[in-house]
């Protein structure tokens, strides 16, 4: 099956810098690559997702990249305010036919003011 | 629109008893899907729901069973629990089923003792 890895697992910013946070699939069949930001006591939500025919999405200071051929994809997120604080979860699907994600082992982000 | 609702929110239950969660997606989605979360495991895929079928089934005893409903609310049961059941059971709805943007609700934070 799929194998998604994030790094890092801790990340510290101060406000106003960037952050990135990578992750690498294995599986060459997965095609839809979502991220979430999980915030205490609460579900995943949903930011930003990229499919595998596009190299880069963007909305606001969100950013993604995906580069098919090294497999891996990125999660930029610029000039950071201290609400960005979360944990970020990468995930990868591999098919049209369901829901399965595969998901990441999580980074937690840290804005300091 | 409401977001996606789970029930209940919190459950304290003793070993070897069996459990029930329900979810109730985002008016319209017709798939479920249902995760555990543990900060040793990370988010694992339990089984997807479509249109009253199940699509695919993750790598879970088959103490964990589930089901949905023609209104596409999905219940989840766990059946002789152990400690190690103790997690966020967390529920996904989306639109269709394969590759498309799914959301989370907020999850069952269940605690065997």
């Amino acid at each position: 099956g799929e194998n998604v890895e994030q790094h890092p697992s801790t990340l510290s910013v101060q406000e106003g810098d960037s952050a990135v946070i990578k992750c690498t699939y294995s599986d060459s069949a997965s095609n839809y690559f979502p991220w979430y930001k999980q915030e205490l006591g609460k579900g995943p939500q949903l930011i930003i997702d990229i499919r595998s025919n596009v190299g880069e999405k963007k909305d606001q200071r969100i950013a993604v990249t995906l580069n098919k051929t090294a497999k891996h994809f990125s999660l930029h997120i610029t000039e950071t305010q201290p609400e960005d604080s979360a944990v970020y979860f990468c995930a990868a699907s591999e098919s049209y036919n369901f829901n399965k994600f595969y998901f990441g082992s999580g980074t937690k982000l840290n804005v300091k003011p | 629109k409401a977001g996606v609702t789970q029930t209940p929110r919190y459950l304290i239950k003793t070993r070897g008893q069996q459990v029930t969660l329900s979810c109730s997606p985002i008016s319209g989605h017709r798939s479920v899907s249902w995760y555990q979360q543990t900060p040793g495991q990370g988010l694992q895929f339990l089984f997807e729901y479509f249109s009253e079928t199940q699509r695919n089934k993750g790598n879970f005893p088959g103490r964990f069973s589930g089901r949905q409903f023609s209104n596409s609310r999905s219940e989840m049961n766990v059946s002789t629990l152990e400690l190690g059941d103790s997690a966020l059971y967390l529920c996904a709805s989306s639109l269709q089923t394969g590759g498309g943007e799914a959301f989370f609700g907020q999850g069952t934070r269940l605690t065997v003792v």
